[in-house]
């Protein structure tokens, strides 16, 4: 059974902190690492992709992929109030769906 | 203009009754998705299609029946709905070929049934 594994939180930090989301995942094969946000009764969108490891910056967030230790993550810096969500890892391999994580609550105080 | 649309946005129906949910995407994709989400917010894959044809049909009662009309058309159908099948429903769309970058999901359509 493939899975993706997320700390659910909530994370709690205040505004102008790094926020770091966590994801571990247990197909070796997999190919293709992705973070959606998702604010409460919206639909998931996608923040941003990584395939090889390494680190992949956009703005202020920065994505970590660590293949050996099935490891991905999702850096926020400067947080804001409006970055206050759930956030969503998801993977796949060439073939199959996106499978996701149960998502980590995120809130950032003013 | 709406990239994912998915009809009804909302839908409340008695348990036993049948309903359809309708997906339309314009992105030109060539693959769209079912997801059910539930109260605890796990997305979880339901079926894909790719140009109409099935490729992916996870373990999901044979209430639901899908059909892809055309390629930009996903639909879901349920029969004698129950209690459990409350929960948000969204449709998906993604190139499959070339590099993959990620899916473009619908607003949702929030199913309860009563």
């Amino acid at each position: 059974q493939k899975e993706v594994e997320q700390n659910s939180g909530p994370l709690s930090v205040p505004e102008g902190a790094i926020a770091s989301l966590n994801c571990t995942y247990s197909d070796r094969g997999s190919q293709s690492f992705f973070w959606y946000r998702q604010y409460s009764g919206k639909s998931p969108e996608l923040i941003m992709f990584i395939y090889s490891n390494g680190d992949k910056e956009d703005g202020r967030f920065t994505a970590q992929l660590n293949k050996a230790s099935q490891y991905v993550s999702l850096l926020i810096r400067d947080s804001q109030p409006s970055d206050s969500a759930t956030y969503l890892c998801a993977v796949n391999q060439a073939g199959t769906a996106l499978i996701f994580g149960k998502g980590t609550t995120l809130s950032v105080s003013s | 203009d709406t990239a994912v649309s998915q009809t009804p946005k909302y839908l409340v129906t008695q348990m036993g009754n049948d309903k359809s949910i309708k997906c339309e995407q314009n992105l030109g994709h060539d693959t769209m998705y079912w997801y059910k989400q539930d109260s605890k917010k796990f997305l979880k894959i339901m079926f894909s299609y790719n140009n109409k044809e099935l490729i992916i049909n996870e373990t999901v009662p044979n209430r639901f029946s899908p059909k892809s009309p055309d390629k930009a058309h996903l639909n879901l159908h349920i029969n004698s709905l129950e209690l459990g099948d409350s929960a948000v429903y969204f449709c998906a769309s993604s190139q499959q070929t070339g590099p993959n970058y990620g899916y473009t999901f619908g607003s949702g359509t929030r199913l309860t049934v009563v």
